[in-house]
């Protein structure tokens, strides 16, 4: 069955460093990946979206790499602030599917 | 704005009643989704709708059925309530997207249900 793994639970990092979030996944081949930052008690909010012939994606401090061989995306934040804080969610779709499936998340944390 | 609204954001209903849960868009999106979300276990499709009156089923619809009269409203119903159906329930919507493939995801506040 599909298995869509972020690397941990929870990433501590200190303010002004980059924050790097892993997504890897087994038993699927997408055709495209997203990201999305979630708040405490709030819906997910979009940030980014990757399709399976790109190999990276940016905007503004954000980064997003997506590597079909490894069957992993990475997403990174650079000069990581406070308000970065937050649980990231990864999630992919297949051609033609109308259904994301989604990792369940990392919780970022950026140290003053 | 897109805005994605949900009808509660807190509900408090006891075992074996109908529950009503209410979406709303108001960006003319053609595909509607509903999730639900706990901890440790992340983000479940229930249903989803990619047109008026239709509907399929995601990964979890056991016990959930949805309705979509009108392309503004997704409506999720639990028929009978149960304590396994505490949750975060969370409305989604977005346009059909490149070749069929589902764009970004709009989603609402979420409903926070407890069933005693």
């Amino acid at each position: 069955s599909q298995k869509i793994e972020q690397n941990s639970e929870a990433l501590n990092i200190q303010e002004g460093k980059t924050a790097t979030l892993t997504c890897n996944y087994t038993n699927y081949s997408p055709a495209y990946l997203q990201w999305y930052r979630q708040d405490p008690g709030r819906g997910p909010v979009f940030l980014l979206l990757i399709r399976e012939n790109e190999k990276e994606k940016r905007k503004e401090r954000l980064k997003v790499t997506f590597d079909t061989t490894l069957k992993q995306s990475l997403f990174h934040i650079t000069a990581s602030q406070p308000a970065d804080s937050a649980t990231y969610l990864c999630a992919l779709g297949g051609a033609g599917s109308y259904q994301l499936t989604f990792g369940k998340g990392t919780k970022l944390s950026v140290i003053p | 704005d897109v805005k994605v609204t949900q009808s509660s954001r807190y509900l408090v209903k006891r075992t074996g009643e109908k529950v009503f849960l209410e979406c709303v868009q108001d960006m003319d999106h053609e595909n509607m989704f509903w999730y639900r979300q706990d901890p440790g276990l992340g983000l479940r499709l229930i249903y989803f709708s990619y047109d008026v009156k239709m509907k399929e089923k995601g990964d979890i619809p056991e016990g959930y059925s949805v309705s979509r009269e009108k392309k503004e409203r997704f409506s999720l119903i639990l028929e009978s309530a149960s304590t396994n159906q505490t949750s975060m329930y969370l409305c989604a919507s977005s346009f059909a997207g490149v070749r069929g493939n589902t764009g970004e995801l709009f989603f609402g506040e979420g409903s926070r249900l407890t069933v005693l």
